[in-house]
């Protein structure tokens, strides 16, 4: 089974600063991945599929980059409303396995 | 507007059986997967299953293959999640979510279930 990580568990960092998530996966899954933002008790929403394109509705300033094994999520431009937990998702050979998410806050 | 609306909070004892539903609107039911997603509190997302409900073809993660049921009734665009025996473990919230041409999207609003003695 392949398994999905990511780094770093949690960040905190400044309003404006540019903050990058990794996501790995145990087997190359070509761009078959997504990523979601989970704020305080709410539900998730997608944000980016197919490792690089942006949901509609999701600001510009979240992109997603790589493929095969290894992506990333980044805030050009981090916000205050941007506080919450980002997981990955593969979503290949119909099964949908989330990493353990990242849990980001404002400095 | 594309929307999945789930059934109300539940509490139940050990041992009983639940059954929770997924109502799906707004889009072609038939076409699109249907998933469940549990987040135990305070942990992360957890990815159950899969149905398809125009051939109610289902897939299971291994880690749940035999402790749930996924079904679907076309006729009324209803997705379903059931536990013949319910632990204290399954205590957690439980989403539906549609599958489109890559993640998940949207999410019904949740369905909390609580399983206490």
């Amino acid at each position: 089974d392949i398994q999905m990580t990511q780094s770093p568990s949690s960040l905190s960092a400044s309003v404006g600063d540019r903050v990058s998530i990794t996501c790995r996966a145990s087997q190359g899954i070509s761009t078959y991945l997504a990523w979601y933002q989970q704020k305080p008790g709410k539900v998730p929403k997608l944000l980016i599929y197919a490792a690089s394109t942006l949901q509609s509705g999701v600001p510009s300033r979240f992109s997603g980059s790589g493929s095969g094994t290894d992506f990333t999520l980044t805030i050009s431009s981090l916000q205050p409303e941007d506080v919450a937990t980002y997981y990955c998702q593969r979503y290949n050979s119909a099964t949908f396995t989330f990493g353990p998410g990242t849990k980001v806050d404002i400095k | 507007e594309v929307q999945l609306v789930q059934s109300g909070a539940e509490v139940k004892k050990p041992g009983e059986s639940l059954k929770i539903s997924c109502k799906g609107s707004g889009y072609s039911f038939t076409t699109n997967w249907i998933g469940w997603v549990r987040q135990m509190p305070g942990k992360g997302l957890e990815w159950m299953g899969i149905i398809y409900p125009a051939d109610s073809d289902t897939r299971y993660s291994p880690s749940f293959q035999g402790q749930v049921t996924i079904s679907a009734d076309k006729s009324i665009t209803t997705a379903y999640l059931q536990w013949s025996s319910l632990k204290a473990s399954d205590t957690a919230m439980y989403f539906c979510v549609r599958q489109g041409g890559g993640g998940f999207d949207p999410w019904g609003q949740g369905t909390l279930v609580t399983v206490s003695s």
